[in-house]
């Protein structure tokens, strides 16, 4: 099993551009989760997804939309990138498992937005 | 009330030595709570979870204390080792919300010196 793949691992955007980020699990898990890491600020929750078809916000979600079309991918979409959307982005998905969740991540993409 | 504040930011240690590193929580329903690990360029991963009827869970050289009316819990690492430099999160979920959904302490980077 690859577990969560993400990809790119960079990206450069320039003001006002889009782009997506993509994730994708092969564990069959249901719970998806998009998080952005800031130094000093752990990780915050962007959005999330219970199952294919449902998705919810989570802490941090302005600027930031999703898709869950399936159970193995989760993207997020970024409209009319900011300089405050420079960080690491991280994809994780879990099972429940006598009513805990172990999150398992993916590798990260580093974004900048300039 | 969703908060989970962590503490200390940083922490050097000697090789051998006992790494201390503390979260504290408001939200009194929060009944799960994981330690994860994450090593530079990767995403975390699972160390050790407690559940708050249990004041102490130990794995290997890990263990979490859990002070349930103080709100408070810790993990120590013993015999510290160069290969335990990273950094540590703790953090907080609500089993019953049925989404997985993790909040997260703001990270502590440990290093231990040889």
């Amino acid at each position: 099993n690859a577990g969560v793949t993400q990809t790119p691992k960079f990206r450069i955007l320039k003001i006002g551009q889009s782009m997506t980020l993509q994730c994708t699990q092969d564990m069959n898990h249901n719970y998806m989760y998009w998080y952005r890491q800031d130094p000093g600020m752990g990780l915050k929750l962007i959005y999330y997804s219970v199952g294919a078809g449902i998705t919810d916000k989570g802490e941090v979600p302005n600027g930031y939309n999703v898709s869950r079309s399936t159970t193995e991918d989760f993207p997020l979409r970024l409209e009319l990138a900011a300089p405050s959307q420079t960080s690491v982005y991280f994809c994780a998905s879990s099972y429940s498992r006598t009513g805990t969740y172990e999150q398992y991540f993916g590798p990260g993409t580093r974004l900048t937005v300039t | 009330q969703q908060q989970v504040k962590q503490s200390p930011q940083s922490l050097i240690v000697q090789k051998g030595g006992i790494s201390i590193i503390n979260c504290a929580y408001e939200n009194t329903a929060f009944d799960y709570f994981p330690w994860y690990q994450q090593f530079p360029g990767k995403g975390p991963a699972l160390l050790i979870a407690i559940r708050p009827d249990v004041s102490e869970k130990k794995e290997g050289r890990f263990t979490i204390s859990f002070n349930k009316s103080a709100k408070q819990f810790s993990l120590h690492i013993m015999d510290s080792q160069p290969g335990d430099s990273a950094t540590y999160f703790c953090a907080a979920s609500l089993t019953i919300s049925n989404t997985g959904k993790l909040i997260f302490g703001q990270g502590t980077t440990l290093q231990v010196k040889p």
